[in-house]
């Protein structure tokens, strides 16, 4: 049973224009939210969060909007560059756990971002 | 060292042997997770250390894996009696303090592979 959800396996765009990856939730009681990018054979690295008290954060070309009513959040990157090519991860923490900030992941979706 | 390191980073072994993965934090991090991430999924969570203590094992799915972390700092994760489903990458995060809005830095992964 998935909590966290990412519907679509890849996404290809043009350089240049604007990439939006979509992730959905099921657990009520997720407080903060992260996106995470990944290459092969590497780590995830963190890309940008949002606390559940927010609707909207930006940093530099990456916006990330959540929809707490709609369990939605989304991840913008504007403008889209080759170099952003990879698999993009949400993740959620839950209040429910206290401290231990455990990581719910998506199953990932693969942006290719062509030239 | 800069980031989390794991060694080793590909570990080949047979059914029902014994392996074990280290995972070096970040210098002054306090929390700990090991996740693991099989082929086409994202991570899911094993067990989180805050300090030398387990805080949380609940993600450790059988008695055939066991985690330490005695200084709490360098920790590793022990897997028994080997079987080809724990064939995964095993990905180590850290994060300076618990509790939320504290980012989780991720080591680059050891790749078991049981055959």
């Amino acid at each position: 049973d998935q909590q966290v959800k990412q519907n679509s396996p890849s996404l290809s765009v043009q350089e240049g224009r604007i990439s939006i990856l979509n992730c959905d939730y099921t657990n009520s009681m997720f407080d903060y939210f992260l996106w995470y990018k990944k290459y092969p054979a590497e780590g995830p690295t963190f890309l940008i969060s949002i606390s559940s008290i927010k609707d909207k954060n930006e940093d530099g070309r990456f916006t990330v909007f959540l929809n707490k009513s709609a369990k939605h959040l989304s991840l913008h990157i504007v403008p889209s560059q080759p170099g952003d090519s990879a698999v993009y991860f949400c993740a959620a923490s839950s209040r429910a756990a206290g401290n231990n900030r455990k990581l719910i992941w998506g199953l990932g979706t693969s942006l290719a971002v062509n030239p | 060292g800069a980031g989390v390191s794991q060694t080793p980073s590909n570990k080949v072994t047979e059914k029902g042997k014994y392996v074990e993965l280290r995972c070096d934090p970040i210098s002054g991090h306090t929390a700990l997770y090991w996740y693991r991430q099989s082929l086409g999924q994202g991570p899911e969570f094993l067990i989180y250390f805050q300090g030398t203590g387990a805080a949380d094992d609940s993600g450790l799915p059988n008695d055939r894996f066991f985690a330490v972390r005695p200084e709490g700092s360098v920790s590793t994760l022990k897997i028994q009696r080997t079987e080809r489903g724990d064939s995964a990458v095993y990905l180590c995060a850290s994060s300076l303090r618990q509790g939320v809005g504290n980012e989780q830095f991720f080591g680059p992964g050891t790749r078991l592979t049981v055959l």
